[in-house]
């Protein structure tokens, strides 16, 4: 089986611009998770989809967001960028929802925000 | 609301010898599951072990066992034999089911040839 994707693998954006990342699960996988990944502040859980809702969010703003798709891919879109957002951002997808499933990570996507 | 400690940073090991990493939680659940994932140098995490609170049974896959002390809220991992490919920064995570995953900040682990 493949393994979890997310395109881009890099991204350079600058303050005030917007970005979508896309990350596609291990087929047969409803449940992705979003993390944000930063030396200072660690992994930090973003939001989970299942079957294309939202069940779980963190505590993000709400610049941060998210959407699934039928097939259950996701996308994960942050808007008006701040440096403060350079990070990276991992996705995982797991069969079922909730943290206690075997999460399965993606490369993730480095977001550098000039 | 549920806190997740890793107090090592960094840590380093001899190849072949026995390496232990330590976490610490907080929560006033009783039904609870805690991980270690880890994550090489540019490669992507995986999960290394999986322990469900309510057993009491330590789990253990291969050379990685933990160390489960509910009362005391410590989940360690005992790394034995160490390897080189096990150079990784390990997260400690804790989750109730159906909700969110919290993960530690993270040791990073140093193997010494």
């Amino acid at each position: 089986k493949a393994g979890v994707t997310q395109t881009p693998r890099y991204l350079i954006k600058t303050r005030g611009q917007q970005v979508t990342l896309s990350c596609s699960p291990i087929s047969g996988h409803r449940s992705v998770s979003w993390y944000q990944q930063t030396p200072g502040q660690g992994l930090q859980f973003l939001f989970e989809y299942f079957s294309e809702t939202q069940r779980n969010k963190g505590n993000f703003p709400g610049r941060f967001s998210g959407r699934q798709f039928s097939n259950s891919r996701s996308e994960m879109n942050v808007s008006t960028l701040e440096l403060g957002d350079s990070a990276l951002y991992l996705c995982a997808s797991s069969l079922g929802a909730g943290g206690n499933n075997e999460q399965f990570f993606g490369p993730g996507t480095r977001l550098t925000v000039l | 609301a549920q806190t997740v400690t890793q107090s090592q940073p960094e840590m380093s090991v001899q190849e072949a010898e026995t390496v232990t990493l330590s976490c610490t939680y907080d929560t006033s659940e009783s039904d609870y599951y805690l991980f270690w994932y880890k994550q090489p140098p540019s490669r992507q995490m995986i999960l290394v072990i999986r322990q469900e609170a309510y057993k009491q049974q330590n789990a253990t896959e291969n050379r990685f066992s933990v160390n489960f002390q509910k009362a005391a809220k410590s989940f360690s991992l005992k790394i034995s034999d160490s390897q080189l490919g096990d150079a990784a920064m390990y997260f400690c995570a804790y989750a109730l089911r159906d909700d969110k995953i919290i993960f530690g900040k993270g040791t990073r682990l140093h193997i010494l040839p």
